[in-house]
């Protein structure tokens, strides 16, 4: 596509329930990563795909959440058993390389509250 | 570890006045810096970059920043400052092989 799209664009939950939250990157780009935005912070680092693999996955906060690219392109977040915590905005960002040799382009982010 | 600071949560200037957004970075190793701009209901975007070479970095929109290793300084400058400069600043540094630490931000208002 011509931007990252990601959906849905606000996401309000029960504690307790599972969320899934979608990403569409630019398609030629290779890499894909997911950060997560607290209110009155910066991006926090979640995860990064290249393709299918995923060689970080060191950000993520608890076994409870999980990501992933089974055919290289679309990527899903899920937050299973979601507690209030986890409210956010979740960006979702995609480039041709990595960071320092390419540029990251993000999309407009799935802002999810917890109640 | 790396880390960021970003010097005042929110700045205020005047159309036309000069804008100096600060950032403060913590590298172990020689750092890649970056700075991204959110304007309203939109992703981030990258303004520029420092990874090697030149110190003082031109960016998009009139934007530069210049990184100074004495001062592990990477502080985001524009002369004239206009309406459309309004929008959140991010600066970042690289961490490991693919991961960027950003700081907390810092919300820029220009005022006529």
């Amino acid at each position: 596509g011509a931007g990252v799209s990601q959906s849905p664009r606000y996401k309000v939950t029960k504690r307790g329930q599972d969320v899934t939250l979608r990403c569409d990157p630019i398609s030629s780009h290779a890499t894909l990563y997911w950060y997560q935005q607290a209110l009155g912070q910066g991006p926090e680092f979640l995860t990064y795909f290249n393709y299918e693999a995923q060689p970080d996955k060191s950000g993520l906060p608890s076994d409870r959440f999980s990501a992933e690219r089974p055919e290289g392109s679309i990527s899903t977040l899920t937050i299973q058993r979601t507690e209030q915590r986890d409210s956010a905005m979740y960006r979702c960002a995609s480039s041709l390389g990595t960071v320092d040799n390419g540029e990251l382009f993000f999309g407009e982010g799935s802002r999810l509250t917890v109640l | 570890a790396q880390s960021v600071t970003q010097l005042g949560s929110h700045v205020s200037v005047s159309e036309g006045a000069l804008v100096l957004l600060r950032c403060n970075y913590s590298s172990s190793v020689p750092p890649y810096l970056f700075w991204y701009v959110q304007y309203p209901n939109q992703g981030l975007q990258l303004l520029l970059k420092y990874t090697t070479g030149a110190t003082l970095v031109k960016g998009i929109n009139g934007f530069e920043a210049e990184f100074k290793k004495s001062e592990t300084s990477f502080h985001l400058t524009k002369p004239s400052a206009h309406m459309s400069d309004a929008a959140e600043y991010f600066c970042a540094v690289k961490s490991g092989y693919n991961k960027l630490i950003f700081g907390a931000g810092t919300r820029l208002a220009v005022h006529p």
